[in-house]
């Protein structure tokens, strides 16, 4: 699976749009681009993922460059509640591929009033 | 509401002493899967699932061992083996498919006495 690049902290103000960079330039072309995030003590939580298209849900929206190196997670209205540590994972689907997420070290977002 | 269940939330265990943590799942999902956290790191594969009575081992199976009786059940047991058991387990689930995402119980944390 392709290795990603997040940074390690962002802050946004509460109500305010946080985009959330990540970068996999090494990306290959059936890899999918997944989010998580984790709160601490509780497991991660889907958000979206998307092969080479923007994606949208009740969550979040998911923006992927033309070239798929990078991509961009959006939680257009932050609350409290999205203080979190957001991980992007890039993994390969089918093939031998048996599921395994791998997690890096993730962007730990703080949402402040 | 369809989810995944698990339990306890805290174990304590004496060493020597084996412990079956608790995973179901009312999501449909063929797919299984056990994976363990330590603080401050990511998640490392220990066995998955992808069908009713076969399991594989991940990266970390020294250990453990799983039993995938029913297709809503996928338990752990840590074994007296497992000479580092201390960590937070997490179970995941995912429908078949190859880009289909896990979703993720709140996970058990296991400490040794």
């Amino acid at each position: 699976d392709a290795k990603t690049t997040q940074p390690t902290s962002m802050d946004c103000a509460e109500g305010r749009a946080a985009n959330l960079p990540c970068n996999h330039s090494t990306i290959s072309g059936n890899e999918y681009v997944y989010w998580y995030r984790q709160i601490h003590s509780q497991g991660p939580q889907y958000i979206i993922h998307g092969l080479k298209n923007n994606e949208t849900n009740e969550m979040a929206s998911l923006i992927i460059t033309e070239d798929r190196k990078s991509s961009t997670l959006i939680l257009p209205h932050a609350t409290l509640r999205d203080t979190a540590v957001y991980y992007c994972i890039v993994r390969l689907s089918g093939g031998t591929s048996y599921g395994k997420l791998t997690f890096g070290q993730g962007t730990i977002l703080t949402v402040h009033p | 509401d369809g989810g995944i269940t698990q339990s306890p939330k805290y174990l304590f265990r004496k060493e020597g002493q084996n412990v079956t943590l608790s995973c179901e799942q009312n999501l449909n999902h063929d797919a299984m899967y056990w994976y363990r956290q330590d603080p401050g790191q990511g998640l490392r594969l220990i066995y998955y699932s992808q069908i009713v009575n076969d399991f594989q081992k991940g990266d970390i199976a020294e250990g453990y061992s799983v039993s995938r009786e029913k297709k809503e059940s996928f338990p752990l047991t840590v074994t007296s083996a497992q000479k580092n058991p201390t960590a937070f387990y997490l179970c995941a689930s995912s429908a078949t498919g190859g880009n289909q995402p896990q979703h993720f119980g709140d996970g058990t944390r296991l400490s040794i006495l």
